[in-house]
């Protein structure tokens, strides 16, 4: 079970969108729609920001959303601010009934 | 208001044996789904490994099946997970997760538990 691929590092300025990209096989991303994302600030506790695909919890902004195409999975951040700057994870369910974590991309904001 | 509280900070030897705790509170303990993820340092986030308290399904991922264990009391409202004969590779964080969404994602993270294996 190999952790699905993220680019290590994806940078946009203040109010620009960037995506970033999560690729499994078909037999986690591909499989279900249960994709998560989630971002991480340096020390603390990862926060979960998309849920299945494209859902966000309540208190997450809109400008977070989320989507897939096959065995790719896509998170998008619009509007792009400083608090954005941060690790970001996918995860997703597998059809072996456990989970992986995407290769993890940091975010910028130039 | 849902909570998960990790047990405090540990150093260990290697070969010592460890068990740390995350109990939950303000939701139903055994109607959720508890999982681990460990994040060594420096390092992206790994699934370890989920259990159902309700009946104690549990359910590795395969790099960590046979090295730890996930458990659940759930008189006391709290998950486990453990270790046998600890690594200087052990040495993580590792976070306790609940999933209000059935075993598919996972919403709710304790504050984590920094585990430290040094001789």
């Amino acid at each position: 079970q190999s952790a699905l691929t993220q680019p290590a590092s994806v940078s946009g300025s203040p109010g620009q969108s960037i995506t970033i990209s999560c690729t499994g096989t078909n037999s986690d991303v591909g499989a279900y729609n249960r994709v998560s994302w989630f971002q991480q600030h340096p020390g603390k506790a990862p926060k979960m920001m998309i849920f299945e695909v494209s859902n966000r919890p309540s208190g997450v902004s809109n400008r977070f959303s989320g989507s897939k195409s096959g065995n790719t999975a896509s998170l998008t951040i619009s509007g792009l601010q400083a608090e954005d700057e941060a690790d970001y994870y996918c995860s997703s369910h597998t059809t072996s009934s456990t989970h992986v974590f995407g290769t993890g991309t940091k975010v910028t904001v130039l | 208001e849902v909570q998960l509280v990790q047990s405090e900070v540990e150093v260990k030897k290697p070969g010592e044996s460890l068990k740390i705790s995350c109990k939950g509170s303000g939701y139903s303990f055994t109607s959720y789904w508890i999982g681990w993820v460990r994040q060594m340092p420096g390092k992206g986030l790994e699934w370890m490994g989920i259990i159902y308290p309700g009946d104690s399904d549990t359910r590795y991922s395969p790099s960590f099946q046979g090295q730890v264990t996930i458990s659940a009391d759930t008189s006391i409202r709290t998950a486990y997970l453990q270790w046998s004969s600890l690594m200087a590779s052990d040495t993580a964080m590792y976070y306790c997760v609940m999933g209000s969404g059935g075993p598919y994602y996972f919403d709710y993270w304790g504050q984590g538990t920094l585990v430290t294996v040094s001789s």
